[in-house]
């Protein structure tokens, strides 16, 4: 089985803009949950999906939001970046039925000048 | 309050020299318990996990660790490393029924020739 996909791998904005990223888990999985990795706060959960309802949520405002669809693909999206929103932004995605087991995608590299 | 904490920032070992990484945990629910490995530039792969059962749980790689409830640990061990375990190890925990992981700070490990 294909492993999970993110894309893009690397990104550059500037302060104010939006982006939006993209998540493919492996095939068969409906969950997704997202991460941001950076030096200073390390792994931080974001949210997660499953069958297209979010169902959990980090502790971010409310500028980071994410959607799933049908296909169990995701995206998260960020509005108005801050310059602290540059980080590594991990996808996992598990079969959501209990295993607990995530798999990780390679990331995007998310730079905001 | 739920924590993770792996109290090596770094570790250096010559290769072939056994090796520890330590993990301890703070959490309320049973914990499932995770460690993953994380090259430069690169996404998390999932070395083990523990549920239930055996303590002593086996991984790939040949890396084990032992889940020890009374010391609230999760030590991550490999008896002889090889040069191409470099990498950042992180321990996580959850619970069952959700995917949101808490994971710890990370352990820098640099193997010398």
């Amino acid at each position: 089985k294909a492993g999970v996909t993110q894309t893009p791998r690397y990104l550059i904005k500037t302060r104010g803009q939006q982006v939006t990223l993209s998540c493919s888990p492996i095939s068969g999985h409906r969950s997704v949950s997202w991460y941001q990795q950076t030096p200073g706060q390390g792994l931080q959960f974001l949210f997660e999906y499953f069958s297209e309802t979010q169902r959990n949520k980090g502790n971010f405002p409310g500028r980071f939001s994410g959607r799933q669809f049908s296909n169990s693909r995701s995206e998260m999206n960020v509005s108005t970046l801050e310059l602290g929103d540059s980080a590594l932004y991990l996808c996992a995605s598990s079969d959501g039925t209990g295993s607990n087991t995530q798999y990780f995608g390679p990331g995007t590299r998310l730079t905001v000048l | 309050a739920q924590s993770v904490t792996q109290p090596d920032i770094h570790i250096t070992v010559s290769e072939g020299a056994s090796l520890e990484l330590r993990c301890n945990y703070s959490y309320g629910a049973t914990p499932y318990l995770f460690w993953y490995v994380q090259s430069p530039g690169q996404g998390l792969q999932l070395l083990l996990k523990y549920f239930s059962g055996d303590t002593l749980v086996q991984g790939i790689k040949g890396f084990e660790a032992e889940f020890k409830r009374s010391q609230s640990s999760f030590n991550l061990r490999k008896p002889s490393v090889h040069w191409s375990d470099a990498a950042e190890y992180f321990c996580a925990v959850g619970a069952s029924g959700t995917y949101k992981y808490i994971f710890g700070t990370g352990t820098r490990l640099k193997v010398l020739a």
